[in-house]
């Protein structure tokens, strides 16, 4: 089953505005991941924050977790036209396994 | 190096044919994953190899998928025989062992059944 789930599904901002996506989780995890998609590519990974730590930047992205709540959220600042893509959310649950689990995603339309 | 390389972009099939989906991982990575991608469902791992040897095939939907990594560079999965409901985008995901899986990921196939 699907763990990350993200909200909202489709986000539909302007140019220069932040986009936030959230991302929440049922188990307990090693870290969490976010990974981005551009329309008939595959994923890229964004960013990696693991569970003992809070927030993550990275260029225009912050990412922050709170293990508490079980949840993550990615914001995009300043946001641009080439941003628009679907963003998911995986987590790679503790337990020993190798396995990654995705969220279906949020869908980003930047308008210019 | 030129990433994960998948074959074929696009596959269109009848129902009841063979379909087989092919993978090169990333030269070095000893785990290797396949991914199913609907709007329905999202992305749901199928099953993964480590060192070539399938971990966790609790993914794969039903007897008529298959996998095999006969060697580190190279992995296919198969469907026999297909059905409608199999189309989809199929990714393959490489990573390397280590601390934290982390995937990357191939350009995908995306199989029609018609």
């Amino acid at each position: 089953s699907q763990q990350g789930e993200e909200d909202p599904q489709a986000l539909s901002i302007q140019e220069g505005e932040n986009a936030t996506m959230n991302c929440s989780y049922k188990t307990s995890i090693n870290n969490l991941q976010w990974y981005r998609q551009n329309s008939g590519r595959g994923l890229v990974h964004l960013i990696l924050i693991r569970s003992n730590e809070r927030e993550k930047h990275s260029g225009r992205l912050r990412v922050t977790l709170d293990t508490s709540k079980k949840s993550s959220s990615l914001l995009i600042t300043a946001s641009r036209a080439a941003d628009t893509a679907s963003y998911f959310c995986a987590t790679w649950p503790q337990g020993g396994s190798e396995k990654l689990v995705f969220g279906k995603g949020t869908k980003l339309t930047v308008n210019p | 190096d030129a990433g994960v390389i998948q074959s074929p972009r696009h596959e269109v099939t009848e129902m009841g044919q063979e379909v087989t989906l092919r993978c090169k991982p990333i030269s070095g990575h000893n785990s290797l994953f396949w991914y199913r991608q609907t709007m329905m469902r999202g992305l749901e791992l199928l099953i993964y190899f480590n060192n070539n040897v399938p971990i966790d095939d609790s993914g794969m939907p039903e007897d008529r998928f298959s996998a095999k990594m006969p060697n580190a560079s190279f992995s296919t999965l198969k469907i026999q025989p297909s059905e409608p409901r199999d189309s989809a985008v199929y990714f393959c995901a490489s990573s390397p062992t280590g601390a934290s899986p982390r995937g990357t990921f191939g350009s995908g196939t995306r199989l029609t059944v018609v």
